[in-house]
């Protein structure tokens, strides 16, 4: 079965840390692409973070840069999201989501995961 | 960076009515444009790419046009399971961005 699971939300407060994690199966997850979107609570959505294939390139939103880190386990078939010094304005659902070409990055996103609720708060 | 803007921001419709949401950009994208649906609580769906691709598995009442910076997606007759959300995106550049969304509802 083809599907994206994410895991590792929950309320954090601000300043603290969080990782999230993405599971996927049903695909070859080493030859795509993977994304982290966002979503604040009843509002649209905001790209995050992409990582190429092979974990050699890394891309960031702004908004994130510098206080979170997108890696994966190819291995593992696990795509990651380091979060560091969160912050109220972090508080989204997280999805991951997967390029729909192989090896390049197209920002077409095909699949994507359930979400994982973060809320950062005191 | 690419600021996109959806019209109208929401609409209210019938079952079998033709619909149309525009997707506008601030410079242009040349075909670098997708659409999502996305239904309350669940995750969005990618529907078109590259502007007028339909997507694997996705009826082939919806339909995208446009070249530049002006786009349509249109449902040539609304079903049931239509009413959503729809978001456009641009895959143009870094960062990758999304309108605000138009929410299509029950009349």
């Amino acid at each position: 079965q083809v599907q994206l699971v994410e895991s590792g939300g929950g309320v954090v407060q601000p300043g603290r840390s969080l990782r999230l994690s993405c599971a996927a199966s049903g695909f070859t997850f080493s030859s795509y692409g993977m994304y982290w979107v966002r979503q604040a609570p009843g509002k649209g959505l905001e790209w995050v973070a992409v990582i190429s294939y092979d974990g050699s390139n890394k891309y960031y939103a702004d908004s994130v840069k510098g206080r979170f880190t997108i890696s994966r386990d190819n291995s593992k078939n696990t795509l990651y999201l380091q979060m560091n010094s969160l912050r109220a304005e972090d508080t989204a659902v997280f999805y991951c989501a997967k390029d729909r070409e192989t090896v390049v990055v197209t920002a077409n996103l095909d699949l994507w995961g359930r979400g994982t609720l973060v809320t950062v708060s005191s | 960076d690419i600021q996109m803007t959806q019209s109208p921001s929401s609409l209210s419709a019938s079952g079998g009515d033709r619909v149309t949401i525009t997707c506008r950009t601030s410079q242009s994208i040349t075909d670098n444009l997708n659409w999502y649906q996305q239904k309350p609580g669940t995750a969005p769906k990618l529907l078109i790419y590259a502007a007028s691709s339909l997507q694997s598995g996705v009826p082939s009442r919806f339909s995208g046009r446009g070249s530049g910076t002006d786009f349509t997606l249109t449902i040539s007759s609304l079903q049931p399971e239509d009413f959503a959300t729809y978001y456009c995106q641009q895959s143009y550049s870094t960062p990758w961005t999304f309108g605000q969304g138009t929410r299509v509802g029950i009349k």
